[in-house]
């Protein structure tokens, strides 16, 4: 399972956009990127998934660079409920797939 | 997308009793059901992989005569903590995988927060 390295925290203004960089050097040809969302004493919830180029849904975009070593979350317009622990996967994709949670970024959005 | 219920979310023990935690995938069967756990301000670390009518495969470093998993059905896992000890106190969470469109996403529980005193 590719490591992965993301920054331990961000500080943003609501309002702002807010993007997240996560490092995976190493990889696999058929690994996704996949972003979590986590609130204190509550279980991760799913926010976006890619393989390459970009992906957006209604909450937020990633970018994923040609060499496909690293991805950008990118939340438009971030609020104070955004405040969270947003954790950065990468992996095979299947139900039967471990997922490995790396340190995640604790982002804080004030006003 | 998949609802996925632990029962309970919080629980008290003293230590050296059993306690166990259920995962209920509510609308999906799962074959496969993950185990995870959390101390404050720490990452998730999966625990073990429940197999519905199988053995659950564990993590390397974590004591399967300790965390007894058991998945006897495709919509329910359980996780018993035998003689619990302060040091398990932590927050205990389950998963289920499914594919939800074009994604495949984990769904999780909203997690039980275990304190042994």
């Amino acid at each position: 399972l590719a490591k992965t390295t993301q920054p331990i925290s961000m500080d943003s203004y609501e309002g702002q956009e807010v993007n997240i960089t996560c490092s995976h050097n190493n990889i696999a040809t058929n690994d996704y990127i996949t972003w979590y969302q986590q609130f204190p004493s509550q279980g991760p919830r799913f926010i976006i998934q890619g393989y390459k180029t970009k992906v957006t849904n209604e909450v937020a975009s990633l970018f994923i660079p040609a060499d496909r070593k690293s991805s950008t979350l990118s939340l438009p317009r971030v609020s104070l409920s955004d405040t969270a622990v947003y954790y950065c996967l990468v992996g095979s994709t299947g139900t039967a797939s471990k997922l490995t949670f790396g340190t995640g970024t604790r982002l804080q959005v004030t006003l | 997308g998949a609802v996925v219920s632990q029962h309970p979310s919080w629980v008290i023990c003293k230590s050296g009793t059993s306690v166990k935690i259920e995962c209920r995938s509510l609308d999906f069967q799962a074959t496969t059901m993950f185990w995870y756990r959390q101390f404050p301000k720490q990452s998730l670390m999966l625990m073990a992989t429940s197999n519905e009518g199988s053995k659950a495969t564990y993590e390397q470093g974590v004591e399967k005569d300790k965390f007894l998993i058991n998945h006897a059905s495709l919509t329910l896992s359980t996780l018993t903590v035998t003689s619990a000890h302060p040091e398990d106190s932590s927050f205990y969470i389950c998963s289920v995988s499914a594919v939800w469109g074009i994604n495949t996403e984990a769904f999780f529980g909203q997690g039980t927060r275990l304190t042994v005193v």
